[in-house]
């Protein structure tokens, strides 16, 4: 079965850090681009971070730049969202994502993990 | 970025009925050298996350029902549920993928009548 599982969420205080994983299991990760969105409690879908097969292209949103890190580890299997200088408006819950297309750039994502909860509050 | 706008913001429809999202991007998504349109909806039922329904503009992802189709072009995009049920009660969002970031709509919130 294809599938995506995050972990790593939690309350956080204001300026802290937490790292987030992915772990993806069923494809070939390594394959694929993936792709990190995030989603405040009762609001929309916002795009956070990407990476691609390799991981050697990353791009990010603006809101995230120079405070979070995406990275993967194929050997693992697994994908990353290292988030530093945390700020209340980063609560949200956060999703991996898989591109929909072997080896392709385009970001349509087919599969999604369920997310994990992240708060920022002191 | 490309600003993605859905109206309407919610919308109630009785069951077996039609309902209609559309969808406006701040510039267009269509690629000219290969004509196809960079937009794709998703569902999203409470409590879970986003589901695929529909890319490249109008092409259905697999498993995904028959009744829900979608249509536009450039700059305005539509979600139709052709009979709507049930298990249809979700939120609704546009994306374009044509450029970096890629940038969803607001939701629609699509409710029994």
């Amino acid at each position: 079965e294809v599938q995506l599982v995050e972990s790593g969420g939690g309350l956080v205080q204001p300026g802290g850090s937490l790292r987030l994983s992915c772990a993806a299991s069923g494809f070939a990760f390594r394959s694929y681009w993936m792709h990190w969105v995030r989603q405040a409690p009762g609001k929309g879908l916002v795009w956070v971070s990407r990476i691609n097969g390799d991981g050697s292209s990353t791009r990010y949103a603006d809101s995230v730049k120079g405070r979070f890190t995406i990275s993967r580890d194929n050997a693992k299997n697994t994908l990353y969202l290292q988030m530093n200088s945390l700020r209340a408006e980063d609560t949200a819950v956060y999703y991996c994502a898989r591109v929909r297309g072997y080896g392709d750039a385009n970001d349509v994502f087919d599969i999604w993990g369920q997310g994990t909860m992240v708060t920022v509050s002191s | 970025d490309i600003v993605m706008t859905q109206s309407p913001d919610s919308l109630a429809v009785s069951l077996g009925e039609r309902a209609t999202i559309n969808c406006k991007s701040s510039q267009s998504v269509l690629y000219s050298s290969n004509n196809k349109n960079y937009l794709a909806w998703y569902q999203q039922k409470p409590g879970q996350p986003p589901n695929l329904l529909i890319y490249w503009a109008s092409t259905r992802e697999s498993g995904v029902p028959d009744r829900f189709s979608g249509s536009g072009s450039g700059t305005d995009f539509t979600l139709t549920i052709s009979s709507l049920q049930a298990e249809d009660v979700a939120v609704y969002y546009c994306q374009q993928y044509f450029t970096t970031p890629c940038t969803f709509g607001q939701g629609t919130k699509l409710e029994i009548k």
